[in-house]
This record gives structure tokens, sequence and C-alpha cells, in this order.
């Protein structure tokens, strides 16, 4: 079975300054990881993806993430937050393909002026 | 660009009713899913959807729940007694290379 663990409920920062949300994964397979985010009262928009090409992703909007496979990690960064970034994050995990996704518990990224 | 569009976007019913929720997948996928989010809870998979039948579902899709695409554009889920717990953000998606598109939900309130 695929999970992922989103280490932090919520994360304060201020604009301009950098931006981290972690995220560890299980998978008993070469995973396929995304990052997807959610404004207040609207959808699920894709951040990012990682499908096994290369480990260092970029996204949208200044972020990108890691895949790290000695530490089942991929945390996502980005180097300057802005006010507009306030939303929350999730990290979303699948097998290949059209499997479903499995979510994570979500982080609450907070901007401060 | 093309878009997954979901009708209503708010939904209010009474225990015990029916509900049917309408999505409009990206026209040329061919994978479709819904998911539920109740309120403070993460994204869960409900169901997904090929070739007009079921691939897979979870335990939370019970037989209250059915799925159908009913013509060659919509893809639409039924709940057919709501009940309370149901309440919840139900996230159409659909399917494209490696890349689950999702529509902006409808959130349906049971009363």
């Amino acid at each position: 079975a695929q999970s992922v663990t989103q280490l932090d409920s919520h994360v304060s920062v201020s604009e301009g300054t950098p931006v981290l949300l972690r995220c560890n994964y299980s998978s008993s397979y070469s995973p396929s990881l995304f990052w997807y985010v959610q404004h207040p009262n609207k959808g699920l928009q894709l951040l990012l993806k990682y499908t096994s090409a290369a480990t260092l992703v970029k996204g949208i909007n200044g972020f990108e993430a890691e895949f790290k496979k000695s530490e089942t990690s991929f945390h996502l960064t980005k180097p300057s937050a802005h006010m507009s970034d306030a939303a929350e994050y999730f990290c979303v995990v699948s097998g290949t393909g059209f499997q479903k996704l499995v979510f994570g518990t979500g982080t609450r990224l907070l901007v401060s002026p | 660009e093309p878009e997954v569009t979901q009708t209503p976007s708010h939904q209010v019913t009474q225990m015990g009713q029916e509900v049917i929720l309408r999505c409009v997948p990206i026209s040329n996928h061919l994978y479709f899913y819904w998911y539920r989010q109740i309120l403070g809870q993460k994204v869960e998979f409900l169901v997904s959807f090929y070739n007009n039948e079921i691939s897979e579902k979870s335990e939370i899709f019970d037989d209250q729940f059915s799925v159908e695409r009913p013509d060659g554009s919509n893809f639409t889920l039924k709940i057919r007694s709501t009940k309370l717990e149901d309440s919840a953000m139900y996230f159409c998606a659909s399917l494209q290379g490696d890349t689950q598109y999702f529509g902006p939900g409808t959130r349906l309130t049971v009363l």
C-alpha cells in the first residue's frame, strides 16, 4: 500500500522568506508523486509532479521539489514566499498511470506581511 | 485551456434524499474519478471509471453510491439515500498521461 506523510499541519512564513513543506512517502514500487494546492473555496490545482525522470522537479509559481529515494522524501520548496501562496498544500502519491491518488493530510501555509 | 467542470457548486439536501453530482471531464480523457473531502479532513478516493465500468472503488463507495457516463460528455455520481456523514466536498477528476486534473468541486450539505 502507498501512503504519504506530511510532517507539518501548519507552516508560517513571512513574505519574501523561503518555504519548505515536508513530505515523506511509502511505496512498494517506484511511485509517482505530486504536489497539489488548494486555495480557499477552490479546487485542487497541480503544482508539480515526479514520474521517474529528473529528481529535481520544477512547477508553477516558482515551486520545486526534490525526489530523494534514500530518504523517501519529496519536499516542496520555494525561495521567496508571496502572499498569494497562502493555501493548503497536499502531497500525493500514486502507482502507475491510471491508479488512484492517495493524499496526505495537507499543510496549511500561512504567509504574513 | 480545457478544464474539468462540475455542477452544481453547492447542493443542499435533506437526509434520505437522492442527489446527483455532475461532472464534465476534459473531452479527450478516458479515465475518470470521484474523490471527496470531508471538512477538515484529507481528500479520499471514492471510485475510478474507465470504458463504461468501474475500475476500482474504495470501501466508502458502498451500495448507496453509483456512477454513470450517460452520454459522451457527462460523468455523474449518484447518492441514493443521503446521510449526514455524506456532507463533504466532492471532486471529479480526469486523467491525461499520468496526471489527474480536478474540477472545482461540489459542496454537498446534508441536513
